[in-house]
């Protein structure tokens, strides 16, 4: 079953950097993931895809902060130089056969 | 600029029906794949239903399977989320998002702002 999987929390200093982790179920390390950035009251707004290589492409006017690395199962979101607005929820999701999956978010407080 | 708005949402009671819809603009409508993700209050993100760009494939989450119907009309670059027999469970905000590619749905790139379906007695 394709599940991914994220911590439900995390929490940096302003200036400083964060990287939040997305795994993917066992038997699907190899699909690439994207990231997507909720604020609060806000739509989500896409950041990048990350695909198993690493390699990954940003979406319309991401800033240099934010960088995707990949490991594994896993897919990392990195955002360097916090900033107040970047306090928000984390969504990786995936495509399978025929339906797309969320993982459950990462609420990011910036300090 | 890619913009989608969504409309249609408000107020329903339990076993009623709602038709959302999406208005797209600033890219090749018939082009790309569509999505609808709803989020219930407090919740993260669950998909719901995803169209081919053609709108020749559809495809449901099972929450919603058989109780919804996505659609969409090219000619004028709107999409639509028919959804009967409505339960409290299916209170969200309703997101219509475009898809990076024509088909099948793979990835989110850009996002409507929401419309809020409430569905209580």
């Amino acid at each position: 079953q394709l599940v991914l999987s994220q911590a439900p929390s995390a929490s940096a200093s302003q200036g400083a950097s964060v990287k939040l982790t997305c795994t993917l179920s066992s038997g699907h390390s190899t699909y690439a993931i994207a990231w997507h950035q909720q604020q609060p009251e806000k739509g989500p707004r896409y950041l990048m895809k990350i695909n198993s290589d690493g390699s990954h492409t940003k979406g319309d006017g991401i800033p240099d902060r934010f960088s995707g690395s990949s490991s594994g199962a896993e897919r990392y979101l990195t955002i360097s130089s916090l900033q107040s607005e970047d306090e928000a929820d984390y969504y990786c999701q995936t495509w399978g056969t025929g339906f797309a999956v969320f993982g459950g978010g990462t609420q990011l407080t910036v300090l | 600029e890619v913009q989608l708005l969504e409309s249609g949402g408000g107020w329903v009671q339990p076993g009623g029906s709602l038709r959302l819809s999406c208005a797209a603009s600033g890219f090749t409508f018939k082009a790309y794949a569509m999505s609808w993700v709803r989020q219930s209050p407090g919740k993260g993100l669950e998909w719901v239903s995803g169209i081919s760009g053609s709108g020749g494939s559809t495809y449901y989450a099972d929450s919603l399977r058989g109780r919804c119907a996505i659609s969409r009309d090219n000619s004028k670059n709107t999409l639509f989320l028919q959804m009967n027999s409505l339960r409290p469970e299916d209170t969200a905000v309703y997101f219509c998002a475009k898809d990076e590619v024509h088909s099948p749905p793979t990835f989110l790139d850009h996002w409507g702002q929401g419309i809020l379906v409430t569905v209580s007695s």
